[in-house]
């Protein structure tokens, strides 16, 4: 069953401008990942943010982990064009799971 | 490194046939995840290994669908006899892993499955 639920399901910008997406999820967590997948392609891991983080880093993009919520946020800032594919949240509950992936938010950017 | 490696990347078959996908994860890595890709479903855990112990398989459908890892640098997973519905793209991961999947996973391309 899935653990996460990404929202919006798409999500179409102007090049330039910022994407928020968000990932909701059910059950207490040990990390949580956000994943991007070109059309026709593997995906690809973005970013990883641990139970006990609030917030992280990587170059253009900015994760959040609200726990009390059951939410996390991606923001990538200043899109670009090759940034259109669709983008994942997985969460790892710990223990014997393995990681547990949304449906995934298709954004598009318009040149 | 040349990163996870599935084979065949399309493979067309006709429904009772037998199915076989190939993965060989990074060098190293002591995790193997098998996913199943559709439209309706999304991304779902078939099965994974850890030090190539099946470790939790309850995503495997059912009795059609097997999964093996011989040795460290090869898993297959198979489908007999295989369906219209297992049509999706299978994917194989791997990562370094303490036994979940506590750290990233790297992906392969995909197997895109057609089965008439």
């Amino acid at each position: 069953s899935q653990q996460g639920e990404e929202d919006p399901q798409a999500l179409s910008i102007q090049e330039g401008e910022n994407a928020t997406m968000n990932c909701s999820y059910k059950t207490s967590i040990n990390n949580l990942q956000w994943y991007r997948q070109n059309s026709g392609r593997g995906l690809v891991h973005l970013i990883l943010i641990r139970s006990n983080e609030r917030e992280k880093h990587s170059g253009r993009l900015r994760v959040t982990l609200d726990t009390s919520k059951k939410s996390s946020s991606l923001l990538i800032t200043a899109s670009r064009a090759a940034d259109t594919a669709s983008y994942f949240c997985a969460t790892e509950r710990g223990g014997a799971d393995g990681l547990t992936f949304g449906k995934g938010t298709h954004l598009i950017i318009q040149p | 490194d040349a990163g996870v490696i599935q084979s065949p990347r399309h493979e067309v078959t006709e429904m009772g046939q037998e199915v076989t996908l190939r993965c060989k994860p990074i060098s190293g890595h002591n995790s193997l995840f098998w996913y199943r890709q559709t439209m309706m479903r999304g991304l779902e855990l078939l099965i994974y290994f850890n030090n190539n112990v099946p470790i939790d398989d309850s995503g495997m459908p059912e009795d059609r669908f097997s999964a093996k890892m011989p040795n460290a640098s090869f898993s297959t997973l198979k489908i007999q006899p295989s369906e219209p519905r297992d049509s999706a793209v299978y994917f194989c991961a791997s990562s370094v892993s303490s036994g979940g999947a506590d750290g990233e996973l790297f992906f392969g391309e995909g197997s895109r499955l057609t089965v008439l």
